[in-house]
């Protein structure tokens, strides 16, 4: 089945520094790689997602980049704020039936 | 849009007891998935059903754990005699039948078991 692994577990920026998250996947049927944060005692929510007939999506400071040949994926966070401290977690999905998340990256900015 | 609706938000059980989860998915939504997070760790997927069918259930502990998405009403995860290293937050998602995209989880079920 699907296995998704990324690093860090954690990582700590300054706040106006740029944070980037890497994930890497194993099967290369994956198609769908989304993106979720989840704050302390709070539901995972989706900030961005990227097919896999795309290799880069932005939205406004978040950005996703995707290399399909090499499996992996990755997170781009740029000015960060403190109100970006959170869990970060990849995923991909499963035969287009579940989604395969990662073990999340605790992301602390300090100010 | 009332989004996927989990219910209890808390609930405690000492051990032995049952524990039932309830998740309505979000309106137009007919697949959900349940999740279980252990502290400080990620996501572990349990079970994806469809209404009346398990679809994928190879994340569900082989025994204690049932889970069903009847015709009517909500999905249910059911955990019998429950021990402590049952104590866990347990979230709910939902997707449309068009596929997987707007896979939108709800605010979780956290169950102590004390």
């Amino acid at each position: 089945g699907e296995n998704v692994e990324q690093h860090p577990s954690t990582l700590s920026v300054q706040e106006g520094d740029s944070a980037v998250i890497k994930c890497t996947y194993s099967d290369s049927a994956s198609n769908y790689f989304p993106w979720y944060k989840q704050e302390l005692g709070k539901r995972p929510q989706l900030i961005i997602d990227i097919r896999s007939n795309v290799g880069e999506k932005k939205d406004q400071r978040i950005a996703v980049t995707l290399n399909k040949t090499a499996k992996h994926f990755s997170l781009h966070i740029t000015e960060t704020q403190p109100e970006d401290s959170a869990v970060y977690f990849c995923a991909a999905d499963h035969y287009g039936n579940k989604l395969v998340f990662g073990a999340g990256t605790i992301l602390r900015v300090k100010s | 849009n009332a989004g996927v609706m989990q219910n209890p938000r808390h609930l405690v059980r000492r051990r032995g007891q049952e524990a039932r989860l309830r998740c309505s998915p979000m309106k137009g939504h007919s697949h959900v998935y349940w999740y279980r997070q252990l502290p400080e760790e990620g996501l572990k997927f349990m079970v994806y059903l469809q209404k009346e069918n398990i679809i994928d259930e190879s994340g569900m502990p082989k025994e204690r754990f049932s889970a069903e998405f009847p015709k009517e009403g909500p999905s249910i995860l059911r955990i019998q005699q429950v021990v402590r290293g049952d104590s866990a937050a347990y979230f709910c998602a939902s997707s449309p039948p068009t596929g997987i995209e707007g896979y939108t989880f709800g605010s979780g079920t956290r169950l102590t078991v004390v």
